[in-house]
């Protein structure tokens, strides 16, 4: 079975600094779809960023990019220039792509990022 | 377009009692799935679908029912509510080719006394 691990149960960073949050993961499969989820605290959970695992180019949103490293089975999340509204909750998560695999959304345990003005 | 809907957005329940938990969403997706949320934890999968008549178990599926008879709706079903499962409930979909990324709804919190 799939796993993904955030081993950073909490980050801070000053407004207009870069943080990065960490996710790895545990996999035999080749095929898969990684996801960062932004959680504020209205609880709606929202889609960052989507990294396809056949890309090798990292997927990047605006000021959120990350650092996918197959080999490594490592996904992190990277914050430029960061803003007060992006104090939140951030999960990773996995989802298998191959025919016939898991239909299965598996989450991290969350990192709370907590910016400071 | 309303997305993923989930009703109620509070519930408080008594030990033992019964109650469904509603879902629809209106995007025509193929999959959907139950999680919960507990501090520390993260999301968990309870029971999902990948479409009308067909369901099956998560990760934490023990004293929950699921239904799937048609395509826009997913109900989850607490048959006798218990402590445990006080938590805050998403409902969640998909279709199931690519881009695969989840609709989340706003989350139900519900609390057994």
């Amino acid at each position: 079975a799939q796993t993904v691990t955030q081993s950073q149960p909490e980050m801070s960073v000053q407004e207009a600094e870069t943080v990065t949050l960490s996710c790895t993961y545990d996999t035999s499969e080749s095929d898969y779809y990684l996801f960062w989820y932004k959680q504020p605290p209205s609880r709606q959970m929202i889609l960052v960023i989507r990294q396809e695992a056949y890309k090798q180019q990292n997927a990047t949103e605006n000021r959120f990019s990350v650092n996918f490293q197959k080999a490594a089975k490592s996904f992190s999340l990277k914050i430029s220039d960061s803003q007060l509204g992006d104090a939140a909750m951030y999960f990773c998560a996995y989802r298998s792509a191959s025919q016939g695999g898991s239909e299965k959304l598996v989450f991290g345990k969350g990192t709370k990022l907590t910016v400071n003005p | 377009n309303a997305g993923v809907t989930q009703t109620p957005k509070f519930q408080v329940l008594k030990t033992g009692q019964s109650m469904t938990l509603q879902c629809a969403q209106d995007m025509n997706h193929e999959y959907m799935s139950w999680y919960r949320q507990d501090p520390g934890m993260g999301l968990r999968l309870i029971h999902y679908s990948v479409g009308a008549g067909i369901t099956d178990q998560g990760e934490v599926p023990n004293g929950y029912n699921v239904s799937r008879s048609t395509t826009e709706d997913f109900p989850l079903r607490l048959l006798s509510a218990a402590p445990s499962q006080t938590s805050v409930y998403f409902c969640a979909s998909s279709y199931r080719i690519v881009p695969r990324s989840l609709h989340f709804g706003n989350g139900t919190r519900l609390t057994v006394t």
